[in-house]
């Protein structure tokens, strides 16, 4: 079956350490996304990537890193410089992208909660 | 920054009745679309209006649109438990390019 899967589920981070959430589709969507969930709150935005070695911020990149060198793979790190990291972390995928700016649904992983020791 | 404000945070009904939530926003949007969060999960996709379209309906689901109010309603009918959830809207817009933008989200609950 299709999906994407967000390892680990649970994740504590030490002060001043980096950590890093897996995010894997085989889908073969070509947008991938990572959103940020405070308790409840709505979703924010943090990084998306439209195609492979390619990635652009969203409107909290600060303090988080990621790459896109797989189409399959968008691995979040997120720095010891976020210095408010707990959170519920959510990535996502959409195929196909239209370059017309119009959007399909987005499907989900089932998340990882980050917190801080 | 968050461009959906949904209305009511929290909702509680019985099984049976009916369920409207409100969402408004306030740029121009090409689609808008309602998700679905079970506590500690993903969220999941429920349906999606675009912008040249009014009302759409899936199963027990209807959401309306008006642009010139920038605002949507969901109506979930003949509620069940198994609704309870928090729902989330969410618009892409302009230039964004598949960047969605979400909704605070309300809370539904369901008694049996």
């Amino acid at each position: 079956d299709g999906g994407i899967t967000q390892s680990p589920k649970y994740l504590f981070r030490k002060e001043g350490q980096n950590v890093t959430l897996s995010c894997e589709q085989n889908l073969n969507h070509d947008a991938m996304y990572w959103y940020r969930q405070d308790p409840g709150q709505g979703l924010r935005l943090i990084y998306y990537s439209q195609i492979v070695n390619d990635f652009q911020k969203g409107d909290i990149a600060e303090g988080y890193s990621v790459s896109r060198e797989k189409k399959e793979s968008f691995p979040l790190t997120v720095t010891s410089a976020q210095k408010n990291p707990t959170a519920f972390y959510l990535c996502a995928s959409s195929n196909p992208i239209r370059w017309d700016g119009r959007n399909e649904k987005l499907l989900f992983g089932s998340g990882t909660q980050l917190s801080v020791l | 920054s968050q461009q959906g404000e949904e209305d009511p945070q929290a909702l509680s009904i019985q099984e049976g009745e009916n369920a409207t939530m409100n969402c408004s926003y306030k740029t121009s949007i090409n689609n808008l679309q309602w998700y679905r969060q079970n506590s500690g999960r993903g969220l999941v996709h429920l349906i999606l209006i675009r912008s040249n379209e009014r009302e759409k309906h899936s199963g027990r689901l209807r959401v309306t649109l008006d642009t010139s109010k920038k605002s949507s309603s969901l109506l979930i009918t003949a509620s069940r438990a198994a609704d309870t959830a928090s729902y989330f809207c969410a618009t892409t817009g302009g230039t964004s390019y598949g960047k969605l933008t979400f909704g605070q989200g309300t809370i539904l609950t369901v008694h049996p």
